[in-house]
């Protein structure tokens, strides 16, 4: 899988809306933009996932820029329980379904 | 989606025992995963559990330190042998459920992991 570079950490104000940023400048054409999330003393979540247009679930957006080397997860409102590290992950769509997981971004919400 | 369950939660060894780590789905799945995730650090893939067949582990893991079992498509057990201080991490069981019908587009979902503690 592709590499992605994610800010170590981020801090939000409750019911403010985050922008997360991730980049992957050597994305191919195949690869899907996945992201996950990994609340304290749990395994990560499947948040979104995207391959060139943007997305939107009841959890987050996401915006994937139009030479796809870069893609922002947009939390709306976010609530003290979106404090967690973000993971964005390059999947391979001609590979056997492994994620390969980085650092992350710890995102801290303040009340 | 899928939900998973692992046993034990947590538990506490002493080096040089082993400790086998159990993870149940809630449906039958093709892919299942074993993550380890050291204190601090990310999440590392340590094998695929294939049913019927040996398991695929990555580069660093090897079948004699974590030898895996894969019984059924709904069930699979991780074994961390003669455990040393090292090996203290969280323990993760995931399966990835197919999406759309194109590869790249599958979920992963993931067990609540063992938290392991080697004295």
């Amino acid at each position: 899988d592709a590499k992605t570079t994610q800010p170590n950490s981020m801090e939000s104000n409750e019911e403010e809306p985050v922008h997360l940023p991730c980049n992957h400048s050597t994305i191919s054409g195949t690869d899907y933009i996945h992201w996950y999330r990994q609340l304290p003393s749990q395994g990560p979540e499947y948040v979104i996932h995207g391959l060139t247009s943007n997305v939107n679930n009841r959890m987050a957006s996401l915006a994937i820029a139009e030479d796809r080397k870069s893609s922002t997860l947009i939390l709306h409102r976010a609530t003290l329980r979106d404090a967690a590290v973000y993971y964005c992950i390059l999947r391979d769509g001609g590979s056997n379904y492994k994620l390969t997981f980085g650092k992350g971004t710890l995102l801290t919400v303040n009340p | 989606s899928a939900v998973i369950s692992q046993k034990p939660s947590r538990d506490i060894c002493q080096r040089g025992t082993s400790l086998t780590i159990q993870c149940q789905v809630d449906s039958q799945v093709t892919m299942m995963f074993w993550y380890r995730q050291q204190p601090g650090q990310s999440l590392t893939l340590i094998a695929t559990a294939n049913q019927g067949s040996e398991a695929t582990y990555e580069s660093g893991f090897v079948i004699d330190k974590f030898p895996i079992s894969r019984p059924n498509l709904t069930f699979s057990t991780l074994t961390v042998s003669n455990m040393s201080p090292e090996d203290s991490s969280i323990y993760l069981c995931s399966v990835a459920l197919a999406g759309g019908g194109r590869m790249g587009q599958e979920t992963q979902y993931f067990g609540p992991g063992t938290r392991l503690l080697v004295l």
